[in-house]
């Protein structure tokens, strides 16, 4: 059973910021928030983690609120290539390698 | 230079057979992982490796048996298929057990 809470579904226009929110309010202090997304047939695609800082890599941002009870994943600018389903999971990461995908986000990239 | 790869791709199967889909990453990763998506499409761990020791065993049936002759090889054997078993396997790996895991293209198993 995935601890975190997303939309169902999304839709973002070409080239927009897509800004995908996640609820985990009942997160611990050692525990990561992860984001993934699957591509339609494909295997999960790691995209970002973080703990409590906000963090930025050549794929996506991740904002975590200051009581670290939300997120939100933010793709600067989508393309088509983005459309897929995106997974909010949090886990400890000490000496735990159990990671619990739930319904995640269906994003649609319109042009 | 495909970092995680399975195979076969695509396997469809008679109920009853035994069956294995194998999993090699090339990452120089000391643990391994496969995951059953289902029909559902909810993604689900079902084994844990890490240097070639079980680490984690959900309540998968004794029928799916995972193999691992060295840390780059995790193989999944399925006796006795059943229609159930119809999903999407996908085999994972990573640095150690806390670290991010990267995940193979899937192998669509059906199960007839």
């Amino acid at each position: 059973d995935a601890k975190t809470t997303q939309p169902t579904s999304m839709d973002c226009a070409e080239g927009r910021a897509a800004n995908l929110p996640c609820n985990h309010s009942t997160i611990s202090g050692n525990e990561y928030v992860y984001w993934y997304r699957q591509i339609h047939s494909q295997g999960p695609q790691y995209i970002i983690h973080g703990l409590k800082n906000n963090e930025t890599n050549e794929m996506a941002s991740l904002i975590i609120t200051e009581d670290r009870k939300s997120s939100t994943l933010i793709l600067p600018h989508a393309t088509l290539r983005d459309t897929a389903v995106y997974y909010c999971i949090v886990r400890v990461t000490a000496n735990n390698n159990d990671m619990r995908f739930g319904a995640g986000t269906r994003l649609t990239v319109k042009p | 230079d495909t970092a995680v790869s399975q195979t076969p791709k695509y396997l469809v199967t008679q109920m009853g057979n035994d069956k294995s889909i194998k999993c090699e990453q090339n990452l120089g990763h000391d643990t391994m992982y496969w995951y059953k998506q289902d029909s559902k499409k909810f993604l689900k761990i079902m084994f844990s490796y890490n240097n070639k020791e079980l680490i984690i065993n959900e309540t998968v049936p004794n029928r799916f048996s995972p193999k691992s002759p060295d840390k780059a090889h995790l193989n999944l054997h399925i006796n006795s298929l059943e229609l159930g078993d119809s999903a999407v396997y996908f085999c994972a790996s990573s640095w150690g057990v806390a670290d991010t895991q990267y995940f193979g293209p899937g192998t669509r198993l059906t199960v007839l």
